[in-house]
């Protein structure tokens, strides 16, 4: 994997469901790995960052898994509110470069 | 606290136009960046400053030029704007360079329209 890709690129639900995204980041050259929630008209606020293989990271009803061997990193959020509703971005470090993937837009309906 | 204080918020520029969209950040952090955000894009560096004096490309450095002459400011300069350049730009800092350990702050974002 040459670029940061996620998905899926949207995502509707009702509140009360959890749901879940993914990250998908070249493995090799690895330093960190971010993620962010982005509100509209805001800008990105850091929510986690994951150093180690096996890293779990948690905030309040959102957690985040690393796997740094495969390349890969989950996001859930468990019962979704109507102000979870925006864009999460994960970003790979490698050094001094941050590299982020595209996003998935979370529309959580009351 | 400020955090990260990006000028100015909308700027409308026509085609050959310089201009300079100016960076500051109030948290003493060594690693200050600037970001591209176009639909379908997600964020992409331009360029990246490592500390006072020290600058170095991103992804896509092409038409920019960066200073960092202090710790507290990083400004982005247009030198002949095109209407590729119309974008979201968001400056972003971290405490620390090279490991990627802290998140990332990030400014309000400036809103270019190049005609």
């Amino acid at each position: 994997i040459l670029n940061v890709e996620q998905s899926p690129q949207s995502l509707h639900v009702q509140e009360g469901d959890s749901t879940n995204f993914t990250c998908s980041f070249p493995s090799s050259n690895f330093y960190a790995l971010h993620w962010y929630r982005w509100e509209t008209a805001k800008s990105p606020e850091a929510l986690f960052v994951m150093t180690l293989n096996g890293d779990e990271k948690k905030k309040g009803r959102i957690s985040a898994t690393l796997n740094t061997k495969e390349g890969y990193s989950y996001l859930y959020i468990k019962g979704s509110q109507p102000e979870d509703s925006a864009t999460y971005l994960c970003a790979r470090n490698a050094g001094n470069m941050l590299t982020f993937g595209g996003g998935t837009r979370l529309m959580v309906k009351p | 606290n400020a955090g990260v204080t990006q000028t100015p918020k909308f700027q409308v520029l026509k085609t050959g136009q310089s201009m300079t969209l100016q960076c500051a950040q109030d948290m003493n952090h060594e690693y200050m960046s600037w970001y591209r955000q176009d639909p379908g894009m997600g964020l992409r560096l331009i360029h990246y400053s490592v500390g006072a004096g020290i600058t170095d490309q991103g992804e896509v450095p092409n038409g920019y030029n960066v200073s960092r002459s202090t710790t507290e400011d990083f400004p982005l300069r247009l030198l002949s704007a095109a209407p590729s350049q119309t974008s979201v730009y968001f400056c972003a800092s971290s405490p620390v360079t090279g490991t990627g350990h802290y998140g990332y702050t990030f400014g309000s974002g400036t809103r270019l329209t190049v005609v």
